[in-house]
């Protein structure tokens, strides 16, 4: 079946406790990416790839780390949470055809900050 | 900077009825998407738009895009309570994939 995962799918944690967020395509797609859904906000993207050691800052990336060594493989990782980045993450993935597939989403992460 | 309005943001309607949810962009695009997102889920697609003029039409939800006006329509027809959900259009204006979505429109459909 074809799917993005990401785990955990809940995460409380502390200010300052590093945490990472994975995120698994098994479609073959080039393009994966991340956003953040706040309230109000609609979804605001993180960091973006275009394919395994290319990755690009997106709207939101302050705070934020990834990294792209599989092309299955697209973790976000949070080196010293706060508070401010309480939200609902979701990855993405695509084909880079032009834009002319859709993206297909994770089912999310809730993660909580204290 | 590329931004996406949608209105209404909050849309109460009763089964049966018809309604048109609209999506303004800031700057040139032709691809163009809606997504659907029930509470406490993720977002599916609905409908990809690559060209002005594209209509596309699945049950009771039709889409358009109008390049020149920069301006999506997601149209409901005979809405039934399923339909009920935030409905988010998002714009690619970089040939890249990457998108900016709307501020969502919540839909309630009520029996």
């Amino acid at each position: 079946e074809a799917q993005v995962t990401q785990n955990p799918r809940y995460l409380i944690t502390v200010t300052g406790k590093k945490l990472t967020v994975t995120c698994s395509q098994n479609m073959n797609h080039e393009y994966m990416s991340w956003y953040r859904q706040d309230p109000g906000l609609g979804l605001r993207q993180i960091y973006y790839s275009m394919n395994v050691e290319v990755t690009d800052k997106g709207d939101v990336p302050e705070g934020y780390k990834v990294s792209r060594k599989e092309k299955r493989n697209f973790p976000l990782i949070l080196e010293s949470p706060s508070p401010n980045q309480t939200s609902l993450y979701f990855c993405a993935s695509s084909f880079l055809a032009g834009g002319k597939e859709t993206q297909y989403f994770g089912p999310g992460t809730r993660l909580l900050v204290l | 900077e590329l931004k996406v309005e949608q209105n209404p943001l909050f849309l109460s309607m009763q089964e049966g009825k018809n309604y048109t949810i609209y999506c303004n962009y800031s700057t040139t695009s032709d691809r163009l998407y809606w997504y659907r997102q029930d509470p406490g889920k993720s977002l599916e697609s609905l409908f990809v738009l690559l060209s002005n003029g594209a209509v596309k039409q699945e049950g009771r939800l039709m889409a358009s895009l109008d390049t020149k006006a920069r301006l999506s329509t997601l149209h409901i027809t005979a809405a039934v309570h399923d339909l009920s959900a935030t409905y988010f259009c998002a714009v690619d204006a970089t040939s890249g994939s990457r998108l900016t979505f709307g501020e969502g429109t919540q839909l309630t459909v009520n029996p």
